[in-house]
């Protein structure tokens, strides 16, 4: 299997309930990412991941909770999540954490909070 | 700090008309440009990218954009579009010193009518 892989793709949870989204790279990169994307407004960048150090934390609520284990894993866990926090949450991984790297990107996982 | 605006939310045209969709970015520093497209259902896929050279950039699907440094611009332009490129398009910027946080626009989408 090539690319980034996201599982679930689709998910539905209560605000109680606590979950996992999962991505994997086989691409052989370094940095790993997580973005949000609403209807109507930009992607917003919640995590990166460098050599599994965390390098940025956009201001995420602690409701939202990255793990990276390994350079090809990277996990989203949710707990107490909110209504307003459903959306498409992308993973994506670069060649390097520098500029000029492409980001490659995973399918997405569409998460509705009930 | 680095910021990206994309001017038009929704850009109808005809099979085989041109298109044009704008993008204009602030930064204090040199930076890279990037423009990705999704598709429903997908992830972003990278259609081109400027991190130097020359400002004409072709890329994938007959894509092209250009960097205009005084107009602080890289808008996407495409001779003859197809049904299949409807689709939304990212413009996005990165700062040219080896930053790895890429800032997207909200997006733009292309509605090619036949």
């Amino acid at each position: 299997e090539t690319g980034v892989t996201q599982t679930p793709r689709h998910l539905v949870m209560g605000m109680t309930n606590k979950k996992s989204l999962k991505c994997e790279q086989h691409l052989g990169h370094n940095a790993m990412y997580w973005y949000k994307q609403s209807a109507k407004k930009p992607l917003e960048l919640m995590f990166v991941y460098s050599l599994e150090e965390r390098v940025e934390n956009n201001s995420v609520p602690s409701r939202f909770s990255p793990e990276c284990p390994n350079s090809s894993h990277l996990f989203l866990h949710l707990h107490t999540l909110q209504p307003e926090d459903s959306a498409l949450y992308l993973c994506a991984s670069a060649g390097t954490s520098g500029g000029g790297g492409e980001l490659f990107f995973g399918e997405g996982s569409r998460l509705t909070v009930l | 700090a680095q910021s990206v605006t994309q001017l038009d939310s929704q850009v109808p045209v005809f099979e085989e008309a041109p298109v044009e969709l704008r993008c204009n970015y602030s930064s204090s520093v040199s930076v890279y440009l990037f423009w990705y497209v999704q598709y429903p259902n997908q992830g972003l896929q990278l259609l081109l990218k400027y991190l130097s050279g020359s400002t004409l950039v072709k890329g994938i699907n007959g894509f092209e954009a250009e960097f205009n440094k005084s107009q602080t611009s890289f808008h996407l332009r495409k001779p003859s579009v197809h049904i299949s490129d409807t689709a939304e398009y990212f413009c996005a910027v990165t700062r040219g010193d080896s930053s790895y946080k890429l800032i997207f626009g909200s997006g733009t989408r292309l509605l090619v009518r036949p």
